[in-house]
């Protein structure tokens, strides 16, 4: 998993509530991702940061929100307009050019 | 439909065995193709990966084959071991500009010792 850190690792929330997932790297990379993962299944992309202050919708945007005001955080927000937040999350970094991503061992959200 | 596609979806070999897996991708302007490893419960792990500018990576016991006229790559796995087991997936850039990945839907590979 590198020097990337997810917490918690499970998360249990009321339907209704927002929750936020954290993702911290020591990497120095200056992207970050966050990826969702329903069972059996690939990833897919939520949100991407490539710089501090500055982010980009990925292919399943709807009901999440982030923020990256430090080089090493980028929060991912679950808010309640998301249909099925139940999901393993992953947040992942790189550095740019080279597009090599490097996971953290991810959080297991459940709503219910 | 799917911008990058795996085969198989299961795989299930014997120990000792190869074990090869596909990816096809359309983008012909895709110039990396990362290879993950993910056991259950974990984050996916970068096991090897191959750029445009080569044919073949190989790394100990596994190695990447590019093909960039029928657009795929393949991840082979020689001498299979019970800790290959878990699911595997191929990435491909997709849009560089955006420097995100899309994954393939993933290959579960279980070795039987």
């Amino acid at each position: 998993d590198g020097g990337i850190t997810q917490s918690p690792k499970y998360l249990f929330r009321k339907e209704g509530q927002n929750v936020t997932l954290s993702c911290e790297q020591n990497l120095n990379h200056d992207a970050m991702y966050w990826y969702r993962q329903d069972p059996g299944q690939g990833l897919r992309l939520i949100y991407y940061s490539q710089i501090v202050n500055d982010f980009q919708k990925g292919d399943i945007a709807e009901g999440y929100s982030v923020s990256r005001e430090k080089k090493e955080s980028f929060p991912l927000t679950v808010t309640s307009a998301q249909k099925n937040p139940t999901a393993f999350y992953l947040c992942a970094s790189s550095t740019l050019p080279r597009n090599e991503q490097y996971f953290g061992p991810g959080t297991r959200l459940t709503v219910t | 439909g799917e911008n990058v596609e795996q085969h198989p979806s299961t795989l299930s070999v014997q120990e000792g065995d190869s074990a090869v897996i596909k990816c096809t991708y359309s983008d012909s302007a895709s110039n990396y193709f990362p290879w993950y490893k993910q056991e259950l419960g974990k984050g996916p792990q970068l096991i090897i990966d191959i750029r445009s500018n080569v044919g073949e990576k190989k790394d100990q016991r596994i190695a990447v084959t590019l093909n960039k006229t029928a657009k795929h790559f393949s991840l082979h796995i020689t001498e299979t071991q019970p800790e290959d087991s878990a699911v595997y997936f191929c990435a491909d850039p997709m849009d560089t500009g955006r420097r995100a990945l899309t994954f393939g839907s993933g290959t579960r590979l279980q070795v039987q010792p």
